[in-house]
């Protein structure tokens, strides 16, 4: 079974300046799919980024960026020039690839991290 | 385009009661899915189906029923209410090989 671990409940960071967030999985599989979710206060689950497995080159998404390390099975969200908007629960999560019906759609999450933008 | 829809938004029951959550999607999206959030904790899978017709169990199944008559709606059933089924659920749909679109949430109170 996959699980995927955030080890840092709780972090703070100034306004525009840069903040990393970690989390580290256990699988057995080869092909799967890691995300960075947001949860503001709103609840929404919003998408912050996306990462396929077979890809070695880390995806990026304006000011945010991940550290995908496949054989220590680490991705960590890197947030350049936070801002008071970025203040949310930040949940990383796993998705087995299969195709077929071996790809349900199951989204394994971890425990989130709250991260709090001071002003 | 609407996404994802969930309803009602808030809704307070007794023990033993029962309900549907309601979840649909105007995106044509094969997979659906059911998560709850318990507080502190990230989302936990309950029900999902691949298609029409077709549903499985997810990691918390106990307690809830689900069925996928069509593949816009997909609705949650809880049979019979128990203070434990306090949460903040969510329903989520995608492509095959996308990612996850999640709804607005449902906040369950079971007194």
């Amino acid at each position: 079974a996959q699980t995927v671990t955030q080890s840092q409940p709780e972090m703070s960071v100034q306004e525009a300046e840069t903040v990393t967030l970690s989390c580290t999985y256990d699988t057995s599989e080869n092909n799967y799919y890691l995300f960075w979710y947001k949860q503001p206060p709103s609840r929404q689950m919003i998408l912050v980024i996306r990462q396929e497995a077979y890809k070695q080159q880390n995806a990026t998404e304006n000011r945010f960026s991940v550290n995908f390390q496949k054989a220590a099975k680490s991705f960590s969200l890197k947030i350049s020039d936070s801002q008071l908007g970025d203040t949310a629960m930040y949940f990383c999560a796993f998705m087995k690839h299969g195709g077929g019906s071996g790809n349900t759609g199951k989204l394994i999450f971890g425990q989130g991290t709250t991260l709090q933008v001071k002003p | 385009n609407a996404g994802v829809t969930q309803t009602p938004k808030f809704q307070v029951l007794k023990t033993g009661q029962s309900m549907t959550l309601q979840c649909a999607q105007d995106m044509n999206h094969e997979y659906m899915s059911w998560y709850r959030q318990d507080p502190g904790m990230g989302l936990r899978l309950i029900h999902y189906s691949v298609g029409a017709g077709i549903t499985d169990q997810g990691e918390v199944p106990n307690g809830y029923n689900v069925s996928r008559s069509t593949t816009e709606d997909f609705p949650l059933r809880l049979l019979s209410a128990a203070p434990s089924q306090t949460s903040v659920y969510f329903c989520a749909s995608m492509r095959l090989g996308g990612t996850q679109y999640f709804g607005p949430g449902t906040r369950l109170l079971v007194l």
